[in-house]
């Protein structure tokens, strides 16, 4: 157990409904990350928040996807109108530093599966 | 976009046997990291590379800036060492946009 956690830990939706999904980090972590995860593939980048601030996000999240962060402590993850395609393992990160080389902890993930 | 290679994709081998994965990557980087992956999805952080060697118990990595390469060794290895080993790295330079991972060494280690 890393200290971070994810929540649900699987997910079964049926295409076309709105899934969200809930990291709590670290509690003294700023950074928080967040990543998919297809089976056979390495995890992606899809965006990431310094304390409240979303600063940055990967040309992967669409318009269907969205991340919030409000008050710098736990994270959510929202997916629209969800697809097929978007069937994958969903992490969440988190780290102490400010650089994007420190060291992250991962949490258990969110398995969503899309029929 | 980074390219990261990682081999072997899978890997076999007995208990007590050295193991080694390697890792390529085809840009520039200002760190590399190894993680490991267990069965249901638990991502645990290995090492943190920018240069040289580190060693942590039976688990020794190095990184050869130059080469663009880095290497993950296992020394007498255990089944509990079963897992999928990942590479990642940040691009020098970048943001988060570009950590890149590898696809992971399914490695299994038979008593």
């Amino acid at each position: 157990d890393t200290g971070v956690s994810q929540n649900p830990r699987h997910k079964i939706t049926k295409r076309g409904q709105n899934v969200t999904f809930r990291c709590d980090p670290i509690s003294e972590h700023n950074r928080l990350y967040w990543y998919r995860q297809t089976l056979g593939q390495g995890p992606e980048f899809l965006t990431y928040f310094q304390n409240e601030a979303q600063l940055e996000k990967s040309r992967l999240l669409s318009d269907r996807f969205s991340a919030e962060r409000p008050k710098g402590s736990f994270s959510t993850l929202e997916i629209q109108r969800t697809e097929q395609g978007d069937s994958a393992m969903y992490l969440c990160a988190s780290s102490h530093g400010t650089l994007h080389a420190d060291t992250q902890y991962f949490g258990p993930g969110t398995r969503l599966t899309v029929l | 976009k980074n390219e990261v290679e990682q081999s072997p994709q899978n890997l076999t081998a007995q208990e007590g046997e050295f193991i080694t994965i390697n890792c390529s990557y085809s840009v520039g980087i200002s760190a590399l990291h190894w993680l490991q992956q267990h069965p249901g999805g638990g991502i645990v952080s290995l090492f943190m590379l920018s240069s040289g060697k580190k060693k942590h118990g039976r688990l020794i990595a190095t990184i050869n800036i130059q080469e663009k390469h880095s290497s993950l060794h296992i020394t007498a290895s255990h089944p509990r060492d079963s897992a999928v080993y990942i590479c990642a790295v940040l691009n020098s330079g970048g943001g988060a946009d570009g950590l890149t991972f590898g696809k992971g060494t399914h490695l299994i280690i038979q008593p």
